[in-house]
């Protein structure tokens, strides 16, 4: 099956301090990107959607200043947690899919912890 | 709206069946799709059908759907202790991408 790299799988940072999580699709090409945010013992709650070569779709009540999505390829999606807060501490996980396909694909991760 | 619902918790045996109900409330829904997550990683397609099916099998598992009361279950035979995990019902709509997932089931396999 396909496969989507998320990286770090763990970060630990200080309060103020901006992270950078990369997902990536590494055997084909990911037209549509999405980003979630997992709190413990919860469901996904879906952030953002992002489409190659455009401005990402923030869900209602998602921080677009707070949350920075780029998706400059068709292989890579950054998500950016600018001046991080212990409130941010979080799971996050990207998901990825192919043009007109309606499966998704998973990364593995990224715990956030901000102290 | 659009809403994904299933039970938070089982717990089976080792070696019993395990059987994991969602219901949904979009009758559009094309795509319905189980997911597995293991603590710490990120969501493994297990298996999906489409809306016009009413069963589906796969190896161990088993996919049952009634889309007249918008019921969707999976049935895990043997079930072994590597299948403790949470389980997520999620449906698609055509041409939207937008997932709905629902709050996830923690199944515990006592050996």
């Amino acid at each position: 099956g396909a496969v989507v790299s998320q990286h770090p799988s763990w970060v630990i940072c200080k309060s103020g301090t901006s992270v950078k999580i990369e997902c990536r699709s590494l055997d084909f090409q990911a037209t549509t990107m999405f980003w979630y945010r997992q709190f413990p013992k919860q469901s996904l709650m879906l952030m953002a959607t992002s489409n190659e070569g455009s401005k990402a779709t923030y869900e209602q009540g998602v921080e677009k200043d707070k949350f920075l999505i780029n998706h400059a390829s068709l292989t890579l999606s950054t998500l950016t947690v600018t001046s991080a807060h212990p409130e941010d501490s979080s799971f996050y996980i990207c998901s990825a899919s192919m043009l007109r396909a309606e499966k998704l694909f998973f990364g593995s991760g990224t715990q956030l912890s901000v102290l | 709206g659009e809403d994904v619902e299933q039970s938070l918790f089982l717990s089976v045996r080792e070696g019993d069946s395990s059987v994991i109900n969602c219901t949904y409330t979009d009758s559009s829904s094309t795509y319905l799709y189980w997911y597995k997550q293991e603590p710490g990683a990120g969501l493994q397609l297990l298996t999906y059908i489409f809306s016009n099916m009413d069963m589906k099998q796969d190896q161990r598992l088993t996919v049952l759907l009634n889309k007249k009361d918008k019921h969707l279950s999976l049935r895990i035979a043997d079930t072994q202790t590597g299948d403790s995990a949470i389980y997520f019902c999620a449906e698609i709509h055509t041409g939207g991408f937008k997932t709905i997932f629902g709050a996830g089931t923690r199944l515990f396999v006592k050996a």
